[in-house]
């Protein structure tokens, strides 16, 4: 199995309907977080967390939420559900403390269509 | 906030030669930490090579290998003897030393083509 699993891997939804993306975790890693991946705009930091009762927002934050039901799930919803937030979606992992220098475990992507 | 561009949208390289890949990056920090991470067409992210920015040597995984010049804020990833799997974008990303920062920044990432 993979240390990070998301789920689904591919999904298209309707304008206005509420969607939720999982991403669940073997690495034992007290940190998650939710990026999102647009054609030639690199990797956008939407939420992350620390711990469960750490999160915080990325950069573009506005239109979706989180929530870490334990150290090794984090969840990423977006409440309505609109065209411009079709993209790829990672979930990534790591370590805390000086191991948080060693980089990311990712999981595999969700690809989302709003249609 | 720290700034990571990739001046390279597309690179081209024939099979067994050798490509540089270009990086650079803005921070007021002394102290950091820098990645490439590449994604090939099944999507998953790896992490390819990491570099301390307080160690002068640059560093080195097999092929990979990168050429970080701390003062001009530059750090390009090399691949020698580029293989077919070696095709996929490639991302730089940066990190604060700061652990209770824990998040990264990533460029806009530089897509290899390997030619046969």
């Amino acid at each position: 199995d993979a240390d990070v699993t998301q789920t689904p891997r591919n999904r298209i939804t309707k304008t206005g309907k509420r969607i939720m993306l999982e991403c669940s975790q073997t690495k034992g890693h007290d940190r998650m977080y939710w990026y999102r991946q647009d054609p030639g705009l690199g990797l956008r930091l939407i939420y992350y967390s620390f711990d469960v009762k750490d999160i915080n927002k990325g950069e573009i934050s506005d239109g979706y939420s989180v929530s870490r039901q334990a150290q090794a799930k984090f969840s990423l919803s977006l409440e309505s559900a609109i065209p411009n937030q079709t993209a790829l979606y990672f979930c990534a992992t790591s370590d805390s403390g000086t191991a948080a220098n060693y980089g990311y475990t990712f999981g595999s992507g969700t690809r989302l269509t709003v249609v | 906030a720290q700034t990571v561009t990739q001046s390279q949208p597309e690179m081209s390289v024939q099979e067994a030669e050798t490509v540089t890949l270009s990086c650079t990056y803005d921070t007021s920090e002394s102290d950091y930490y820098l990645f490439w991470y590449k994604q090939p067409p099944s999507r998953q992210m790896i992490l390819v090579i990491r570099q301390e920015a307080y160690k002068q040597q640059n560093a080195t995984e097999n092929r990979f290998s990168v050429n970080f010049q701390k003062a001009a804020k530059s750090f390009s990833l090399k691949i020698s003897d580029s293989q077919l799997g070696d095709a996929a974008m490639y991302f730089c990303a940066y990190r604060t030393h700061n652990t209770n920062a824990g998040k990264s920044t990533f460029g806009d990432g530089t897509t290899l083509t390997v030619k046969p």
